[in-house]
């Protein structure tokens, strides 16, 4: 059973700190990463994916990910309230999986 | 717009009712999905389609039919609806399958009674 495991928050940053939001799963076989977000009532959209050990950049945000711990991560520098949403961390196990696994999500809430 | 559309947003429905919930997508996208979201479980994936023709089950799939007769339609039917079914059904799609990259449509709310 594959699992992917967020502290489901509420995390509460002032606008303009950094905003760290943590992934840990439990399947080493895991090959791709996600961060999808929710707003509330909405549908998820996609905002980060990540392959390789390291760091990827993409505007204020940044994916980090180290599979020797198997954690992954998303950095929002310069938060905003319209970062106000809850994450979702997912994972794809690679060639044969058709699953996406969804984490549960962690709520932000970005405080003016 | 391009994108997918779902159909009802919201329906109310009487236990044993049979219920299809509809999906249409105008990106050609290959792969097609359907998650159900309930709070404190999160996402869960019922059923998905690879390709027109072709179906597959999910971590949730009883209770639950689909079918894939083209490439743009994915509906969900509920063949006998009990108020466990009670929930947020998203459909998503993606270009190819096995990718992680999902576009979501905006979900329909359905209560079982």
């Amino acid at each position: 059973q594959k699992e992917v495991e967020q502290n489901s928050g509420p995390l509460s940053v002032p606008e303009g700190a950094i905003a760290s939001l943590n992934c840990t799963y439990s399947d080493r076989g895991s090959q791709s990463f996600f961060w999808y977000r929710q707003y509330s009532g909405k549908s998820p959209e996609l905002i980060m994916f990540i392959y390789s050990n390291g760091d990827k950049e993409d505007g204020r945000f940044t994916a980090q990910l180290n599979k020797a711990s198997q954690y992954v991560s998303l950095l929002i520098r310069d938060s905003q309230p319209s970062d106000s949403a809850t994450y979702l961390c997912a994972l794809w196990s690679g060639a044969g999986s058709y699953q996406l696994t969804f984490g549960k999500g962690t709520k932000l809430s970005v405080i003016p | 717009i391009a994108g997918i559309t779902q159909a009802p947003t919201s329906q109310i429905l009487a236990a044993g009712r049979r219920m299809t919930l509809r999906c249409t997508q105008d990106m050609r996208h290959n792969a097609m999905y359907w998650y159900r979201q309930d709070l404190g479980l999160g996402l869960r994936l019922i059923h998905y389609s690879n390709t027109a023709g072709t179906t597959g089950k999910g971590e949730v799939p009883d209770g639950y039919s689909v079918s894939r007769a083209n490439t743009d339609d994915f509906p969900l039917t509920l063949a006998s609806a009990v108020p466990s079914q009670t929930s947020v059904y998203f459909c998503a799609s993606s270009p190819s399958p096995g990718t992680g990259e999902l576009f979501f449509g905006e979900g329909s709310r359905l209560t079982v009674l």
